[in-house]
């Protein structure tokens, strides 16, 4: 059954710590996305990549990293330096080209704040 | 630089009554548009879209989009809604510069029995 996975579900995050997010697809898609979403703002775009070993920042990249070694994963770090991270996240993926087709999300990991 | 605007936070509507959900874009060249759904702690669902070609689209779970290029408009619409329809909707353009989707603000429904 193809499809996105996201963990954990739920993450919780100790001041000064960095955590990574897990996003896995078995859709053989080149792109992959990462999104936050926060109440009433939609969703915004963290980074992206289109090919494996490479990436670009989006709208609000501060404070995140991502890697893409694989074609398959493309795990997101929040660093100390996000300084407000509590938030929805979602990673999404899609063929390249995107204007037939559309992006398949995961159902997201919920990260807080300790 | 290309753009959606939702304008309504809310819509409710009485089961079986019809509903719309609108979406206006703003892009240059012909729009690439798409509409999804999200459920409670879920991923977004991809509903329907429109690359080219009939003004009326048909998607997933009896919705339709009527695509107007004068209004710059892209509402999503169903005859007979259900209860099971309440959820957050997003509509969403493609930045033909970049690929990236840019989404609206989203929209939440609400559909009382």
């Amino acid at each position: 059954d193809g499809g996105i996975t996201q963990s954990p579900k739920y993450l919780f995050r100790k001041e000064g710590q960095n955590v990574t997010l897990s996003c896995e697809q078995n859709l053989n898609h080149d792109a992959m996305y990462w999104y936050r979403q926060d109440p009433g703002q939609g969703l915004r775009l963290i980074y992206y990549s289109q090919i494996v070993n490479d990436f670009q920042k989006g709208d609000i990249a501060e404070g995140y990293s991502v890697s893409r070694e694989k074609k398959e994963s493309f795990p997101l770090t929040v660093t100390s330096a996000q300084k407000n991270p509590t938030a929805f996240y979602l990673c999404a993926s899609s063929t390249r080209d995107l204007s037939n087709q559309p992006q398949h999300f995961g159902d997201g990991t919920r990260l807080s704040i300790l | 630089a290309q753009s959606v605007a939702q304008p309504e936070d809310q819509v409710n509507v009485a089961e079986g009554n019809p509903l719309t959900v609108k979406c206006t874009y703003s892009v240059s060249g012909n729009p690439y548009l798409f509409w999804y759904v999200q459920y409670p702690n879920r991923g977004l669902q991809f509903l329907l879209k429109y690359i080219t070609g009939d003004n009326l689209v048909k998607g997933s779970y009896g919705f339709e989009a009527e695509f107007n290029k004068s209004q710059t408009s892209f509402h999503l619409k169903k005859p007979s809604a259900l209860v099971s329809d309440s959820a957050l909707y997003f509509c969403a353009v493609r930045d033909r510069d970049t690929d990236k989707l840019i989404f609206g603000t989203g929209t939440r429904l609400q559909v009382f029995p």
